[in-house]
């Protein structure tokens, strides 16, 4: 069964940190990656997407992916209080091909101290 | 810009009566349409995907059963609902495939 695994947290940070937020998947061949913010009882928002190994930042966030490894996290830089959410990765389910599926984690509760 | 339309917010239903939760995008044509399901405390577990009128792809036996009657229009159906059916309901779209994946507000489902 494809997967895509993350820390369920908490992760605390103290404001103005960096967090760092891990997720692995099992999908060899997956393509698409998506970081999406869940404030509690709202419904997630899309924060980042990257499709090509290496580092993509925007604003305070940076996506990093490694396909070799399957791996992708989501820094945010200058942690601020309202960032305090949960973090859901998600990752296109591959098909040898276009594939309409996206498989999520359970997400990572991250709490930034004031 | 596009937008995404869920309602009812909120719904409170007995076991075994109906359902129907609709779903409606402005702002772009044919885009791929998607019925998400998040149990309390859990992660997200989609449902039923559509690229197309009429186009239903279904993911997880149960219950539930979708339909696109119109370009832009998505409904989520039962007609008995059970205990298990409850919990809050995500319609997203996107505007084709390996695109991001953009959700609307939800219905959080309460069955009694």
């Amino acid at each position: 069964q494809k997967e895509v695994e993350q820390n369920s947290g908490p992760l605390s940070v103290p404001e103005g940190a960096i967090a760092s937020l891990n997720c692995t998947y099992s999908d060899r061949g997956s393509q698409s990656f998506f970081w999406y913010r869940q404030y509690s009882g709202k419904s997630p928002e899309l924060i980042m997407f990257i499709y090509s190994n290496g580092d993509k930042e925007d604003g305070r966030f940076t996506a990093q992916l490694n396909k070799a490894s399957q791996y992708v996290s989501l820094l945010i830089r200058d942690s601020q209080p309202s960032d305090s959410a949960t973090y859901l990765c998600a990752v296109n389910e591959d098909y040898g091909g276009a594939t309409n599926k996206l498989i999520f984690g359970t997400g990572t509760l991250l709490a930034v101290q004031p | 810009s596009q937008t995404i339309h869920q309602w009812p917010a909120t719904l409170v239903q007995p076991v075994g009566s109906p359902l129907s939760l609709e779903c409606t995008v402005e702002g772009t044509s044919n885009p791929n349409l998607y019925w998400y399901r998040q149990a309390a405390g859990r992660g997200l577990q989609l449902l039923f995907y559509s690229v197309g009128i009429g186009q239903i792809s279904s993911e997880v036996p149960q219950n539930l059963s979708a339909s696109r009657p119109q370009d832009r229009q998505f409904i989520l159906s039962s007609k008995k609902l059970l205990l298990s059916d409850s919990g809050f309901y995500l319609c997203a779209w996107s505007a084709t495939v390996g695109q991001p994946q953009h959700f609307g507000d939800g219905t959080r489902l309460s069955i009694l």
